[in-house]
């Protein structure tokens, strides 16, 4: 079975401009996640989607970050306008229900200068 | 609230000796305890969970709730087992992972 896609698979950009990220999770997974991996750090989780549906996105900055899951099956992040602070691996991972193992993508590094 | 910890960033072995990677959380209630490794170049991918009470490629990993911890063992290191370990928590009917900030493991020849 394919795995989880994702792209670009690296992006470099100057703060304040903006990048979106893509995912597309294993057939038939109902549950995504978006996470942002810091350098030296583990991942932390963005946002939680169930079908199209936004389960927790309690540490998603949504000043800046927003997602999307229209069509209950890809997905799309975006950061706009993005912080120096915004430099790290963002990974998706999505699981056939909530509580099921989660599978994860690559991941996109982004580096923002 | 939901924490974990993994003392070391660093922890280097050689192959044929045992190997513990130290995990210790925080959290109130029953959790759920997972380690997720990330070899080079691959995927982060779940390695073992403590409701399983599993072996999987040698490592072990027993919950000690008196202790908080959630160790990660192996007798005898492979050099394939260098990799990028964390340990990972669910809270009691939670969805969400807290992960902790990893461990890198070189096993030397």
């Amino acid at each position: 079975e394919a795995g989880v896609a994702q792209s670009p698979r690296y992006k470099i950009i100057e703060k304040r401009q903006s990048v979106a990220f893509w995912c597309n999770p294993i057939s038939g997974h109902a549950t995504l996640y978006w996470y942002q991996q810091i350098l030296g750090q583990g991942p932390k989780l963005l946002i939680q989607f169930q079908n199209n549906g936004v389960v927790d996105d309690s540490q998603l900055p949504k000043d800046r970050f927003s997602a999307e899951r229209l069509k209950g099956v890809d997905s799309t992040l975006k950061i706009q306008p993005a912080k120096l602070e915004d430099s790290a691996v963002y990974l998706c991972a999505s699981s056939l229900e909530p509580l099921k193992e989660q599978y994860f993508g690559p991941g996109t590094r982004l580096t923002v200068t | 609230a939901q924490r974990v910890t993994q003392p070391e960033k660093l922890l280097s072995v050689f192959k044929g000796a045992p190997v513990e990677l130290k995990c210790n959380y925080s959290y109130s209630g029953s959790p759920e305890l997972f380690w997720y490794v990330q070899y080079s170049r691959q995927r982060l991918q779940l390695l073992l969970r403590h409701i399983s009470r599993e072996s999987i490629k040698g490592f072990t990993a027993d919950l000690n709730k008196g202790e908080t911890s959630f160790h990660l063992k192996k007798p005898f290191a492979q050099e394939e087992d260098s990799a990028m370990y964390y340990c990972a928590l669910k809270g009691a009917g939670a969805q969400k992972l807290v992960f902790g900030q990893g461990t890198r493991l070189t096993i030397n020849p």
